[in-house]
């Protein structure tokens, strides 16, 4: 069964517009992985970020986590027509396994 | 590091043959995770190796799957007696021996199987 849950599941901006997703989990977790796929190939790693975390940046990302609301966010600034792609969300509890939401596609349109 | 390498990359196999993946992990990672993945769906976790134990299975994991690491470095997951419902993208990834809180998960680019 999947942790969590992405939302939206799909999502079509502009080249220079910032997207947003959301990610919603069931359990306490260890920490939460935001990982980017395009069609057909493998899983790229994103950011990573501790349960003990709030926030956390790479480039042009920002992640959140509230523990509170069991919910994480992803936010790309300044998307370019190279983000588009599915963004997952994944948890690590108990154990070292990842569990995976849906996913939400990205369309980013030149 | 040259990364997580599966192979093949693509298979296209007839229903009831055997099937067998290989996964080379990031050099020094002791953790390795096999995940299937269909289309339009998230990656469900199958197995996952510490070293040479394998240490958890899922109940997706059936009897016509068995996957092995028998010197704690590459991987195998054969798949016997294929079925349609077998055909899927199956990821394989490696962490290191750091705090699980701390742990980044790398996958590999997947073997796709095509099950005709």
């Amino acid at each position: 069964s999947q942790q969590g849950e992405e939302d939206p599941q799909a999502l079509s901006i502009q080249e220079g517009e910032n997207a947003t997703m959301n990610c919603s989990y069931k359990t306490s977790i260890n920490n939460l992985q935001w990982y980017r796929q395009n069609s057909g190939r493998g899983l790229v790693h994103l950011i990573l970020i501790r349960s003990n975390e709030r926030e956390k940046h790479s480039g042009r990302l920002r992640v959140t986590l509230d523990t509170s609301k069991k919910s994480s966010s992803l936010l790309i600034t300044a998307s370019r027509a190279a983000d588009t792609a599915s963004y997952f969300c994944a948890t690590t509890a108990a154990g070292n396994k990842l569990t995976f939401g849906g996913g939400t596609r990205v369309l980013v349109k030149p | 590091d040259t990364g997580v390498s599966q192979n093949p990359r693509h298979k296209i196999t007839k229903r009831g043959q055997n099937v067998t993946f290989r996964c080379d992990p990031i050099s020094e990672h002791n953790r390795l995770y096999w995940y299937r993945q269909t289309l339009g769906q998230g990656p469900e976790f199958l197995t996952y190796f510490q070293n040479e134990a394998q240490l958890e299975k899922s109940r997706l994991l059936s009897d016509r799957f068995s996957a092995e690491r028998p010197k704690g470095s590459f991987s195998t997951l054969e798949i016997q007696r294929t079925e349609q419902g077998d055909s899927a993208m199956y990821l394989c990834a490696s962490s290191g021996a750091g705090t699980v809180s701390g742990n980044t998960i790398y996958f590999g680019e997947g073997s796709w199987l095509t099950v005709v």
